[in-house]
């Protein structure tokens, strides 16, 4: 079945530094990906939506300037937290698809900013 | 895109069949309903989606009303690894669809 891969896993930092979490569809080109953070004992929201070569549709209320999203390629999109902060401690997911097929989610990356 | 209700949680004994029901009486014509899973501290695991038919794959089956008002997913024998919250969303399934996750069921189940 189809895989999406996103590294790293976890991820603990220092507050005000930047961090990059790389979203790969493994076995399939993916046309959309999609960035969600999901918080303790919510349920996932969606941050903002990314098609190959071109710039990411980023849903109400988040910040495009802080969230920066490169979709690069149909393999790989990249989600970076600049100048994070420990309110930026969350689970993000990224999700990849292809035309008329379902999403298909990474296992997602928890950030920590201490 | 269309509004879900589930119940929040449900209980199942192992080896038993899980029926997971879901409403969504808004829905459109055009939209889909898609199943998908989350075990704790995981990305969601998609399961299974229909139009109109049902449909089976080798994870569960997708029984959908005849009016498309509502709809059911069997696990036809729970294990304890299908312990998990359960999603039910509808969405359009166009080239920019998107998929709006509720609360949706924690399923529990039990030896």
């Amino acid at each position: 079945g189809a895989v999406v891969s996103q590294h790293p896993s976890r991820v603990i930092c220092k507050s005000g530094t930047s961090v990059k979490i790389e979203c790969r569809s493994l076995d399939f080109q993916a046309t959309t990906m999609f960035w969600y953070r999901q918080f303790p004992k919510q349920s996932l929201m969606l941050m903002a939506t990314s098609n190959e070569g071109s710039k990411a549709t980023y849903e109400q209320g988040v910040e495009k300037d802080k969230f920066l999203i490169n979709h690069a390629s149909l393999t790989l999109s990249t989600l970076t937290v600049t100048s994070a902060h420990p309110e930026d401690s969350s689970f993000y997911i990224c999700s990849a698809r292809t035309v008329d097929q379902p999403q298909h989610f990474g296992d997602g990356t928890r950030l920590s900013i201490l | 895109d269309a509004k879900t209700t589930q119940p929040p949680s449900m209980d199942c004994a192992e080896g038993r069949a899980a029926n997971l029901p879901c409403n969504h009486s808004t829905i459109s014509g055009n939209e889909y309903v898609y199943w998908y899973r989350q075990i704790h501290s995981q990305g969601p695991q998609y399961i299974i989606h229909g139009l109109k038919n049902n449909e089976t794959n080798e994870m569960a089956s997708l029984i959908i009303t005849e009016d498309r008002k509502s709809s059911t997913l069997i696990l036809p024998h729970a294990t304890l690894r299908d312990t998990a919250v359960y999603y039910c969303i509808v969405s359009s399934g166009g080239s920019n669809y998107k998929l709006t996750f509720g609360k949706g069921t924690l399923l529990t189940v039990n030896p």
